[in-house]
């Protein structure tokens, strides 16, 4: 069966620390992975990674693929209150046109002042 | 910037009623989908649309659920007879054409079935 596995599950860190979220999969053909943010209601979109070693950047967040361990980061550095949020992590298996996307369970992370 | 929106934001439902769920995606998105996520866990998937059909279902998606797309730019989440479990945040996403496109995802209607 086809998983996604985040950690930690929560995380507390004060503004201006750096934090990197883990997620694993195991998926029987893997196409993409994605990282969205969800702070009150809609997932928004970060990041999409199909291949290993190449680092997508936007501002402080970065995100890595290593498809032979089967993991991504997320990296956020100089963290800010507005960071908060639970932070998903989601699989695209191959296979199909439709591309249906597994969640995994997603890390809160609290950003304090 | 072009977003999928989603009415109404709040339906409260009593167990045994249909509900329809609406959904406008982005405009020149060809693909659609529905997913589900109950309070404190995971979001699922439920249903993917192209092309006037269902593409791919999931195991929630029974016979109580069905999706249409009445025209050009609605797409609707039909639940026949509610039941408490299907209480949950329903988020409609779309996706444009090609192999890496991202989905993007509506804000989202809570139902709340009593």
């Amino acid at each position: 069966e086809d998983k996604v596995v985040q950690s930690p599950l929560s995380l507390v860190v004060h503004e201006g620390d750096t934090v990197t979220l883990n997620c694993s999969y195991e998926v029987t053909n893997f196409r993409s992975l994605l990282w969205y943010k969800q702070e009150k209601k809609a997932p928004t979109f970060l990041f999409m990674l199909t291949s290993s070693g190449i680092e997508k950047k936007s501002g402080r967040l970065s995100s890595i693929l290593d498809k032979k361990e089967l993991f991504s980061i997320l990296n956020i550095t100089a963290t800010q209150t507005g960071d908060s949020a639970v932070y998903l992590c989601a699989v695209e298996p191959r296979g199909g046109a439709t591309n249906k996307l597994i969640f995994g369970t997603g890390t809160l992370l609290a950003v304090q002042p | 910037e072009p977003e999928v929106t989603q009415t109404p934001s709040h339906q409260v439902t009593q167990m045994g009623q249909e509900v329809i769920l609406r959904c406008v995606p982005i405009s020149n998105h060809l693909y659609f989908y529905w997913y589900r996520q109950i309070l404190g866990q995971k979001v699922e998937f439920l249903v993917s649309f192209y092309n006037n059909e269902i593409s791919e279902k999931s195991e929630i998606f029974d016979d109580q659920f069905s999706v249409e797309r009445p025209d050009g730019s609605n797409f609707t989440l039909k639940i026949r007879s509610t039941k408490l479990e299907d209480s949950a945040m329903y988020f409609c996403a779309s996706r444009a054409t090609g192999m890496s496109y991202e989905q993007y995802f509506g804000p989202g209607t809570r139902l709340t079935v009593t």
